[in-house]
């Protein structure tokens, strides 16, 4: 089975602010790498497919690189809103797995 | 509106079942593959199940293998899963989600507490 290793478990940031959060996988994924962004209470929202498809709706200022088993989700500059619980997933193969979530706290 | 809907949580003694429910709605569920993923309270999200469009092709986290059953009824435009022998560690949020990376809709879940 693939391990995802999710990098910091949280972060504090101010708005305005570029974050960089991290996914290594444990063995090569391509790009099938995704993530989701998830507010307190409510369902994860998909950002990025295919480790760095924007999905229709999501803000330019997300983005996402890499492919193989190091991936990055870069906000360049913080929003208010943007504050949440961040998770990777590979779907290269089953069983799936998340990372263990990074939440993004304001400073 | 593009929707899923899931129903069935509650709460169940261990060693009970459990069947969730997933109403589509808006869009033509036939046509996509579906999962279940849950979150336990305050942790992570966990993947559960998975099944292709037509039903043929399933796949189970290795934790709810043998105990939980994914299915589908496209005449329905319902998903379901079957819960037996349930453990307090079965307690989460349960979601579903459309397509086969989750990056089409998910429902706002339902609870299900094993106590």
């Amino acid at each position: 089975d693939i391990q995802m290793t999710q990098s910091p478990s949280s972060l504090s940031a101010s708005v305005g602010d570029r974050v960089t959060i991290t996914c290594r996988a444990s063995q090569g994924i391509s790009n099938y790498l995704a993530w989701f962004q998830q507010k307190p209470g409510e369902a994860p929202k998909s950002l990025i497919y295919a480790a760095s498809g924007l999905q229709s709706g999501v803000p330019s200022r997300f983005s996402g690189s890499g492919s193989g088993t190091d991936f990055t989700l870069t906000i360049s500059s913080l929003q208010p809103e943007d504050f949440a619980t961040y998770y990777c997933l590979q779907y290269n193969s089953y069983p799936y797995s998340f990372g263990q979530g990074t939440k993004l706290e304001i400073k | 509106e593009v929707q899923l809907v899931e129903s069935g949580g509650g709460l169940v003694q261990p060693g009970g079942s459990l069947r969730l429910s997933c109403a589509a709605s808006g869009f033509t569920f036939s046509f996509y593959e579906m999962n279940w993923v849950r979150q336990a309270p305050g942790k992570g999200l966990e993947w559960v199940s998975y099944i292709s469009s037509d039903g043929t092709t399933i796949y189970y986290a290795d934790s709810v293998k043998g105990r939980f059953t994914i299915s589908r009824d496209n005449a329905k435009n319902s998903l379901y899963l079957q819960m037996n022998s349930l453990r307090a560690e079965d307690t989460a949020v349960y979601y579903c989600a459309r397509d086969k990376a989750m990056g089409g809709v998910w429902g706002k879940g339902t609870t299900v507490t094993v106590s």
